[in-house]
């Protein structure tokens, strides 16, 4: 059964930090790996899909990496806003593609202006 | 639609009462997913649709949750005889099939609280 932790599970910094997000998964037969972000109270937006072919993708200040082989992916945040402060939540797609996510419990994420 | 929709977005009801969440999937996507998210955890599968039909429904509970997809598009998560720890958000994703990345889409969720 696929597990995920995610560390640290909550983060504090001042603004125009970078940080780093760290997901560890115990099954290594993915076909995918999301980061989602959740804002308080509301719904799971996907910041970035990492297939199992690739090694990195990224998205303006954010950066994704993944390593399949030792069940690691981390999510790079350059030049942190207050407005990143959020949970951030990653979820590896097992080998069959098509199929339900498996959730860590998330990094909360403050940033002080 | 331009998104995954969930309604109501709140639905407050009694210990023992029967509920029925709503989810419209984007436009095209034939997969449909529902997962339920407790306080301070990520969110678990509960059951996966594919079409009109159940892939996978191993993440439900018990017999008092059930889900509908009966015409491929909007489903429906039906929960008899709520009970206080059902107090949950729900969200609904969805997905194309058939192709990758299998790049999943959520909607805002429903915030249940049973009483």
């Amino acid at each position: 059964k696929q597990e995920v932790t995610q560390i640290p599970a909550a983060l504090s910094v001042p603004e125009g930090e970078n940080l780093v997000l760290n997901c560890s998964f115990t099954d290594s037969a993915i076909y995918n790996l999301q980061w989602f972000r959740q804002d308080p109270g509301k719904g799971l937006t996907s910041l970035l899909l990492i297939q199992s072919s690739q090694r990195e993708q990224t998205s303006g200040r954010l950066n994704a990496s993944l390593d399949k082989s030792s069940g690691r992916s981390t999510l790079y945040i350059a030049a942190s806003q207050p407005g990143d402060s959020a949970t951030y939540l990653c979820a590896p797609g097992p080998n069959s593609g098509n199929t339900p996510l498996v959730f860590g419990k998330g990094t909360r994420l403050s940033v002080i202006a | 639609g331009a998104g995954v929709s969930q309604t109501p977005s709140n639905k407050v009801t009694e210990k023992g009462k029967y509920v029925e969440l709503r989810c419209d999937p984007i436009s095209g996507h034939t997969a449909l997913y529902w997962y339920r998210q407790s306080l301070g955890q990520g969110p678990e599968f509960l059951i996966y649709f594919q079409g009109t039909g159940a892939a996978d429904d191993s993440g439900l509970p018990n017999d008092r949750f059930f889900a509908v997809r009966p015409e491929g598009s909007v489903s429906t998560l039906k929960i008899q005889r709520t009970e206080r720890g059902d107090s949950a958000v729900y969200l609904c994703a969805s997905s194309l099939l058939g192709q990758g990345p299998y790049e999943q889409f959520f909607g805002p969720g429903t915030r249940l609280t049973v009483l």
